[in-house]
């Protein structure tokens, strides 16, 4: 069993719908819970993030944590073309980068 | 923002030569320069980290002779793949760590780049 596992899709939405993205993970340490959004020809950016359990919300992106169930969760409100990217989630027991384990990504296409 | 330059964005060798890839921090010093591996529909798999002036610490698995790595200063590091074989063809990209940033926003990724080995 990975450690992360991610549906690689591809996942393709109507402009103005709810996306869920999701990951599962195998491994209990696991602290911190980031998600990267990455366009086409560019790096990885952080999205956000959250530590421990529980739900965070930036604008249009919500995060949530069920550390119970190792399982986590991106939606996307009211998705927007520009949303259109692969999505990959990441954690770590702790900040350190080179104990980040990521997901293979969701690659995201949100259709006009 | 801070900002990761990553060359050559793709590249095509053959079997036999070497490759050299970089990665430079264009407005922040790099103090740690990770480099990671991802194949097709995998994730991104951590090969190497790199301090600023020390030799790098390589993942279980990785070879060293073949996928040297420099981190000479604080805003470039390199990593070379030798002796390329197709097997080593794959996506390969940098993240550096901004001494001064702090936790998980102190990390930017490069762009990547495409090595196909023929």
């Amino acid at each position: 069993q990975k450690e992360v596992e991610q549906d690689p899709g591809p996942l393709s939405v109507p402009e103005g719908a709810i996306v869920s993205l999701n990951c599962t993970y195998s491994n209990s340490a696991f602290q911190y819970f980031m998600w990267y959004r990455q366009y086409s020809r560019k790096g990885p950016e952080l999205l956000m993030y959250t530590y421990s359990s529980g739900n965070k919300e930036d604008g249009r992106f919500t995060a949530q944590v069920d550390k119970s169930s190792k399982y986590i969760s991106l939606f996307i409100r009211d998705s927007q073309p520009s949303d259109s990217a692969t999505y990959l989630c990441a954690m770590s027991r702790d900040n350190y980068g080179q104990n980040f384990v990521f997901g293979p990504g969701t690659r995201l296409s949100v259709l006009p | 923002g801070a900002v990761v330059s990553q060359h050559p964005s793709w590249v095509i060798c053959k079997s036999g030569t070497s490759v050299k890839i970089e990665c430079r921090s264009l407005d922040f010093q790099a103090t740690t320069m990770f480099w990671y591996r991802q194949f097709p529909k995998q994730s991104l798999m951590l090969m190497a980290t790199s301090n600023e002036g020390s030799k790098a610490t390589y993942e279980q698995g990785v070879e060293k002779d073949k996928f040297l790595i420099n981190h000479a200063s604080l805003t470039l590091s390199t990593l070379t793949v030798t002796s390329a074989h197709p097997e080593d063809s794959s996506f390969y990209i940098c993240s550096a760590r901004d001494g001064s940033g702090t936790g998980l926003n102190g990390y930017t990724f490069g762009s990547g780049t495409r090595l196909t080995v023929v």
